[in-house]
């Protein structure tokens, strides 16, 4: 099945600064979603973005299908940024079959 | 506010109880999803329901049986479950099994003693 790796597995900012966070995929993948789970264990979609980009306040959302990677930017961080942030997509065999990456853990110190 | 709605939002067990989880969309989406999350991993897929029909079980023991009754409910019956089961249980749903980003409720955090 489809692998997903997540880069890096953990970051820590001071509030304010910016980050990159980085998605490879190892096949071909349609349907591309970050999510961000809080502390408290809810997940929200923060972008569904099969390619191209797409923002969203702080946050935007770069995919390049053809070079089996995603990138989710996020920009003048604050506390409530922290939490663990996942990347998730179906392979084309299974479109209903969402795998998850391993997530990048992000803490904003204030 | 999140349009999926998961209950209990706590639930401790025994080996020997039954017990149900249940999760409720008012989205009208036709994919409904069962995961299971346990501490610093990532969610894990259990069952996806498409059009109240079960689409995929990933191999998971017969211990959790689930049930889609309409298009707006999924429920997860659990019995004769194992401490090792004790996790965060994520329900989602999308637009259908082919399109369309997950939403996810709360999730009902279940611990077996």
């Amino acid at each position: 099945g489809i692998q997903v790796e997540q880069s890096p597995p953990d970051l820590i900012l001071q509030e304010g600064a910016n980050s990159t966070l980085r998605c490879n995929f190892s096949d071909s993948v349609n349907n591309l979603q970050w999510f961000h789970q809080n502390p408290w264990g809810q997940l929200i979609n923060l972008f569904y973005i099969p390619s191209g980009t797409k923002q969203n306040g702080r946050l935007s959302a770069t995919t390049v299908a053809t070079e089996r990677y995603s990138l989710l930017y996020i920009s003048s961080s604050q506390t409530t940024d922290s939490g663990v942030y996942f990347c998730a997509g179906p392979g084309y065999s299974s479109a209903s079959k969402i795998i998850f990456g391993s997530g990048t853990r992000l803490s904003i110190r204030p | 506010d999140t349009e999926v709605t998961q209950t209990p939002k706590h639930l401790v067990m025994g080996m020997t109880n039954k017990k149900s989880l249940k999760c409720e969309q008012h989205m009208g989406h036709r994919a409904m999803y069962w995961y299971k999350q346990k501490a610093k991993k990532p969610p894990e897929l259990m069952f996806v329901y498409s059009y109240e029909k079960l689409s995929i079980n990933e191999s998971v023991p017969s211990r959790f049986s689930p049930e889609c009754p309409n298009s707006s409910l999924l429920n997860l019956h659990l019995h004769a479950l194992q401490p090792e089961d004790s996790a965060l249980y994520l329900c989602a749903s999308s637009q259908d099994r082919w399109n369309g980003g997950l939403f996810f409720g709360e999730g009902s955090r279940l611990t077996v003693l």
